[in-house]
């Protein structure tokens, strides 16, 4: 069965501090998909990112980048220069196909990040 | 262009009642999720529609738990009767299907609903 792990339960960082939250799947699909989420105080699940198991380039996006590598099945998520508002839990994914076809969620537990002024 | 919308955001009650969450999907979506997140078990899917059709609700924790999708625009959880272990946040999610050019597995979600039950 698939699974998420993410071993950081919390993290604290002080802002602009450069923060990797990591995260390691098993799956036995070949082709599978790999998502970051944020959950702000706030409490709605904010979509960051969509991996294709295909695709092993690293990606950045303004302050945030993913590394994903399939060797170590590991999709770890660098903050550089942490904000206060990036403060949230941050949810790891990874899609398990079911055999109706769809592609159901798989969510790790969660790393809620601390970023202090 | 609005998200899924989820009401109420806020639901306190009492051992016993009934409580019905409603969520109304992004339009064009195929595909409706519910979700439950609590501590002890994290995000957990408890039904997925696609097409108004429940397709899996093999998540859903017991027979007190019934979702309805009576139109594409339209979804319901009912909790009867409620317990106090039935305390969460629920939430609602759609996705797009591959077939109208979308990403079957990018789940976009809902505010949620915090539920309390006393």
């Amino acid at each position: 069965a698939q699974k998420v792990t993410q071993a950081q339960t919390e993290i604290s960082v002080v802002e602009k501090e450069d923060v990797t939250l990591d995260c390691v799947y098993e799956t036995r699909d070949t082709t599978y998909y790999l998502f970051w989420y944020k959950q702000p105080p706030s409490g709605e699940l904010v979509f960051l990112i969509r991996r294709n198991s295909f695709d092993e380039q690293n990606e950045i996006s303004g302050r945030y980048s993913w590394n994903f590598q399939k060797s170590t099945s590991s999709f770890n998520f660098t903050i550089t220069a942490s904000q206060v508002v990036d403060s949230a839990v941050y949810f790891c994914a990874l899609s398990e196909a079911l055999n109706t076809g769809f592609q159901k969620l798989v969510f790790g537990t969660g790393t809620r990040l601390l970023v202090s002024p | 262009d609005a998200g899924v919308i989820q009401s109420p955001r806020h639901e306190v009650t009492e051992m016993g009642q009934e409580v019905t969450l409603r969520c109304k999907p992004i339009s064009g979506h195929d595909y409706l999720f519910w979700y439950r997140q609590t501590m002890m078990r994290g995000l957990e899917l408890l039904i997925y529609f696609n097409n108004n059709v429940p397709i899996d609700d093999s998540g859903m924790p017991e027979d007190r738990f019934s979702a309805k999708m009576p139109n594409a625009s339209f979804s319901t959880l009912k909790i009867q009767p409620s317990e106090p272990r039935d305390s969460a946040v629920y939430f609602c999610a759609s996705s797009p299907s591959s077939s109208s050019g979308g990403k079957s597995d990018e789940q976009f979600f809902g505010p949620g609903t915090r539920l309390t039950v006393l």
